[in-house]
């Protein structure tokens, strides 16, 4: 596509409940990071997938949360059993080869927990 | 680890003054840099980066940061804000030791008409 496309946009949940968040990059684009911006905060990197290499898990936060990238394509972030913390903008980018080249980001998804 | 840190968190100017927002990364090798801009309600942009060669590097909308390599830093300049570029302002650097870009804090602008 033209640019990263995140869905959805908004996602209000209740608390303990499962979360998926899509992310579709840019058309061969083979790396594809997970971000989360929290309000007044600045990027907390999650993961990180390159072509078909096994991903960087690093920055996930708990094992609540996981990734995964299907087809070395699209990317489902989810989050299971939410917790009111998780509330937060969650930015997927994606680059054309390592993250040296900058990002291109999507519009994120708004996850609020209630 | 990779640090970046961007010192002023909230600025407020007026039209027509002078911008300069700091940064400043915590790495000592090859690094490529870059600022990002976000407006309200939008998404992350590509304001500038610099991978090598002249350490003055140019934008779009008249931004322009120096990367001087002695003091780390890459600093974001304007000669004259306008309103419109009343947005938050990330910093971030990558270096191939790593894999992703590591970001700065932020620094929101707000300029009065």
């Amino acid at each position: 596509g033209a640019g990263v496309s995140q869905s959805p946009s908004n996602k209000v949940t209740e608390k303990g409940k499962d979360v998926e968040l899509r992310c579709d990059p840019i058309s061969g684009h083979t790396a594809l990071y997970w971000y989360r911006q929290s309000l007044g905060q600045g990027l907390e990197f999650l993961i990180y997938f390159q072509g078909n290499s096994a991903p960087d898990k690093s920055g996930l936060p708990s094992d609540r949360f996981s990734a995964e990238r299907t087809g070395g394509s699209v990317s489902t972030l989810t989050i299971q059993r939410t917790q009111q913390e998780d509330s937060a903008v969650y930015l997927c980018a994606s680059s054309p080869g390592t993250g040296g080249y900058g990002y291109t980001f999507g519009s994120g998804t708004r996850l609020t927990v209630v | 680890a990779q640090s970046v840190s961007q010192h002023n968190h909230h600025v407020i100017l007026s039209e027509a003054a002078s911008l300069e927002l700091g940064c400043n990364y915590s790495y000592g090798g090859t690094v490529n840099l870059f600022w990002y801009v976000q407006y309200p309600g939008q998404h992350l942009q590509l304001l500038l980066k610099y991978f090598s060669g002249d350490p003055l590097v140019k934008g779009i909308k008249g931004f322009e940061a120096e990367f001087i390599k002695s003091k780390f830093s890459f600093n974001l300049r304007k000669p004259s804000v306008q309103w419109s570029d009343t947005a938050e302002y990330f910093c971030a650097a990558y270096h191939n030791a790593g894999n992703m870009l590591t970001f700065g804090g932020g620094t929101r602008l707000m300029v009065k008409p």
